[in-house]
């Protein structure tokens, strides 16, 4: 079974600097996608970035990008110029390719922005 | 605003009895998945429905049930409700099996 990690329960970073959130997974497939999605206080569940296994070119998505390690079957989010609206909780998630295609997600991690 | 709706948005009841949270999925998307979230458990997937028919199933009790009707919503019954089934309840849908999935706001679930 897929699994995922979260190994920081919280992290803290000040307005405007850069802070990477970490990730792991266990799957023993070779094609699948990966996710990082926001919930912030309102409990609304966003899609922040996603990263299909077959790239090898880490994904972008404005202030927000990805490290993959597919070898290591780690996937960070790298967030730079923090703002204070990415308070929020980040659930890191994978999906296998396929149409039975639920999303696993990690334990999450909270995010504070502090001036 | 994702443009899949849940109602209600809170529910209160008691233990024992039994209710039915509803789905409206994007315009033009087939499958509909049903996550809990609760304090224990995380994030968790319970079912999925494409174009009417299950198409996956996890974690989820046999006092739960869920449809999906042919105009597309769903709804997931909760019955012999238990303190523990407290939660919030997210719907999420997609186009097809393979595309990205677009969360509701999500029904919240208080069991007394």
């Amino acid at each position: 079974a897929q699994t995922v990690t979260q190994s920081q329960p919280e992290m803290s970073v000040q307005e405007a600097e850069t802070v990477t959130l970490s990730c792991t997974y266990d799957t023993s497939e070779s094609d699948y996608y990966l996710f990082w999605y926001k919930q912030p206080p309102s409990r609304q569940m966003i899609l922040v970035i996603r990263q299909e296994a077959y790239k090898q070119q880490n994904a972008t998505e404005n202030r927000f990008s990805v490290n993959f390690q597919k070898a290591a079957k780690s996937f960070s989010l790298k967030i730079s110029d923090s703002q204070l609206g990415d308070a929020a909780m980040y659930f890191c998630a994978y999906r296998r390719t396929g149409t039975a295609s639920k999303l696993t997600f990690g334990t999450g991690t909270r995010l504070q922005v502090t001036l | 605003d994702s443009g899949v709706t849940q109602t209600p948005k809170h529910l209160i009841t008691a233990t024992g009895q039994r209710v039915t949270l509803r789905c409206s999925p994007r315009s033009g998307d087939l499958s509909v998945y049903w996550y809990q979230q609760s304090l224990d458990q995380g994030l968790q997937f319970l079912i999925q429905y494409y174009n009417g028919e299950e198409r996956a199933k996890g974690n989820i009790l046999e006092r739960f049930s869920a449809q999906q009707f042919p105009d597309l919503h769903s709804e997931l019954n909760l019955s012999s409700l238990e303190l523990g089934d407290s939660a919030l309840y997210f719907c999420a849908s997609s186009v097809g099996s393979n595309n990205e999935q677009f969360f509701g706001p999500g029904t919240r679930l208080t069991v007394l």
